[in-house]
């Protein structure tokens, strides 16, 4: 069956420490996103990638890094400048500007927490 | 994007059709009505979307007023499992993100 798979489910990482979460998909999607939630809010856009090698920022990009070397996977790395990490994060598609009949399709998150 | 406004939270009885309100008055024409929920601790899941007419699905049923300014999902015969925050969101044709606000915490009770 064709999906999103983010790994790990959860993450625990030491203050001052970079870490990688893991979005891979198989829906042949262009459009890749990774968005954060915190405790009772809405999600926030970090980055999105359009096609293979090209990303933008999203609305709370500080202290975030990501890369877009194959279709099918868009890593987010977690950097030691972003001060508040712990939150829920999640890795969507979507066909793109088309966006087909179902807009975003996403994985079920990773929950990093900072000790 | 058009700002979307709904509700905090509401509460419906299980069986019952759970009517969701959302207020987009300053949708403009080349925008779509997308509504999305999120079962606790879960990715949100795709419900339903529309421009100008009503739509269906196995899901829910979406009504926008004539004049867009407003929308409703309705779920039809609500369960348990229905209980989620709902989000109700306005998109521009052709581009690519979405903009999640905080939603409608929906509570089905038995």
């Amino acid at each position: 069956d064709g999906g999103i798979t983010q790994s790990p489910k959860y993450l625990f990482r030491k203050e001052g420490q970079n870490v990688t979460l893991s979005c891979e998909q198989n829906l042949n999607h262009d459009a890749m996103y990774w968005y954060r939630q915190d405790p009772g809010q809405g999600l926030r856009l970090i980055y999105y990638s359009q096609i293979v090698n090209d990303f933008q920022k999203g609305d709370i990009a500080e202290g975030y890094s990501v890369s877009r070397e194959k279709k099918e996977s868009f890593p987010l790395t977690v950097t030691s400048a972003q001060k508040n990490p712990t939150a829920f994060y999640l890795c969507a598609s979507s066909m793109g500007r088309l966006m087909g009949n179902y807009g975003y399709t996403f994985g079920s998150g990773t929950r990093l927490t900072v000790v | 994007d058009a700002k979307t406004t709904q509700p905090t939270s509401m509460d419906c009885a299980e069986g019952r059709a759970a009517n969701l309100p959302c207020n987009h008055s300053t949708i403009s024409g080349n925008e779509y009505v997308y509504w999305y929920r999120q079962i606790h601790s879960q990715g949100p899941q795709y419900i339903i979307h529309g421009l100008k007419n009503n739509e269906t699905n196995e899901m829910a049923s979406l009504i926008i007023t004539e004049d867009r300014k407003s929308s409703t999902l309705i779920l039809p015969h609500a369960t348990l499992r229905d209980t989620a925050v709902y989000y109700c969101i306005v998109r521009v044709r052709g581009d690519y993100k979405l903009s999640f606000g905080a939603g409608t915490t929906v509570t089905v009770r038995a």
